[in-house]
This record gives C-alpha cells, structure tokens and sequence, in this order.
C-alpha cells in the first residue's frame, strides 16, 4: 500500500509563504485524488483542497481560494502544498491523504507549521 | 458548502459502555444517481494522524474494529460504539464527500471515565 511521506516542520514570517511537500512510496499514486487536510490548535480538521496527479486537476475550498496551491509532480510522486500571506492563524499540523475511491483512507504523519514574527 | 454539525462535542465513557455521535449536514447525503450516501467517519487520535474508520454511511475501513457502526440517512447520521475500549480515545469527526469541498464537522472528543 502507498505510504505519504511529508517533509520537515517549518517556521515562518507572517506574510510569508509555505510550501509542504508529500512523497508517495509502495503504490500507484497518480490515479487517485491527494487531498490536504489541517489541524490548528484548538480548532477541527480542516478539509483544505486536492489534485488528482493524472488529470492535474485542483479543488480548493472558498476559504484558501486565491491564497493555496496544491500540485503533483507525477515523476518524482510527489505532492506539493503552497500557502501564501501566512498569519498566525496558519500555525498548524498540515496532512495530506490519499483516497482510493473510499475517503481519505492513507494518511502522511504531518507537516508542523508555526508562523511566527 | 454543505455544513456538518456534530453533537455531542465532547463525551466522557465508561470502558465497556456503549457511546453514540450524531452528525448532521445541511445537505442530503444521497447521491442519487448511484444510491450511495457519502458520509464518512474518521477519529483522530492524540498524537497520530487521522484515520477513516466508516466510509460511504457504513462501510467499515480495513481493520477497523466491529464495535463500530455507522448509520443513518438523508441528513442525519450517528456513529456508534457498542464497547468503549480505553483505546478508542480521541477527536471523532463526520465528514462529507458528497461534493467539493468536502467539509468536516467540528469534532467530538471522547475520553475515558
């Protein structure tokens, strides 16, 4: 089964930019939908958007419209996540998820995210 | 956006009771043009990722405990736990996959009495 293997915790600046990485490993990966999922503190988890690599198609939700960008490098099997005009409010533990056609159902261990001036 | 209400927020259980969620969307879940009702289920628990337990209203995922059931229909779904285990602490949360984006409740956290 794919294993997602997500890249380091970072620090930024307020009004700075983020971009979280998710390598998948051990399965096909580019025909089923990668999403991005967060978690702030104190808060639930936030369904963010997703691409599905073969097609190159995103979705994002309203809220991150204009400010996130999610694509796929199909050759390195990776996912990339890019967050833009970062605040505290961005501070938060970043997934991505894999569904095979049954929900989000392979999960990567999280990218920890704090902004900070 | 489709809107998910949970109930309760927080739950405190005895080990070996039972425990029930509810869930609510703002929308009908039902995909009518294949019958199935996308409601998902996936608990969080402390210091791990989130993991599907229900997928598509009562389908359970891969190793996931049969204690566990998901039901319901339409707008109004519950998730239920025959036997509390200690390790079944954590943040419950329903999920939409009905249409983009999907959205989550806002999370039940069930601890251990």
């Amino acid at each position: 089964q794919v294993q997602l293997v997500q890249s380091g915790a970072e620090v930024k600046k307020p009004g700075s930019s983020m971009k979280v990485s998710c390598k998948a490993s051990g399965g096909d990966f580019s025909s089923y939908p990668i999403s991005w999922v967060r978690l702030a503190p104190g808060q639930g988890l936030e369904w963010m958007g997703r691409v599905t690599p073969n097609l190159g198609v995103s979705h994002y939700t309203q809220k991150f419209q204009g400010r996130v960008t999610i694509t796929a490098d199909k050759s390195t099997s990776t996912t990339y996540m890019d967050l833009g005009s970062l605040t505290s409010d961005d501070t938060a533990v970043y997934y991505c998820a894999l569904d095979y056609g049954i929900g989000m159902d392979v999960w990567g261990l999280g990218t920890t995210v704090t902004v900070s001036s | 956006e489709i809107v998910m209400t949970q109930t309760p927020l927080s739950l405190s259980v005895t080990p070996g009771e039972p425990a029930s969620i509810s869930c609510r969307s703002s929308q009908n879940l039902l995909n009518s043009d294949d019958g199935h009702t996308y409601l998902d289920w996936y608990l969080q628990k402390p210091g791990q990722s989130p993991q599907l337990l229900i997928y598509t209203l009562s389908y359970r995922a891969s190793g996931v405990p049969d204690r566990f059931r998901g039901t319901g229909s339409g707008t109004d779904f519950t998730l239920k736990i025959s036997r509390v285990e200690a390790e079944d602490v954590g943040v419950y949360y329903c999920m939409q996959r009905l249409e983009l984006p999907w959205t989550f409740g806002q999370g039940t956290r069930v601890e251990i009495k």
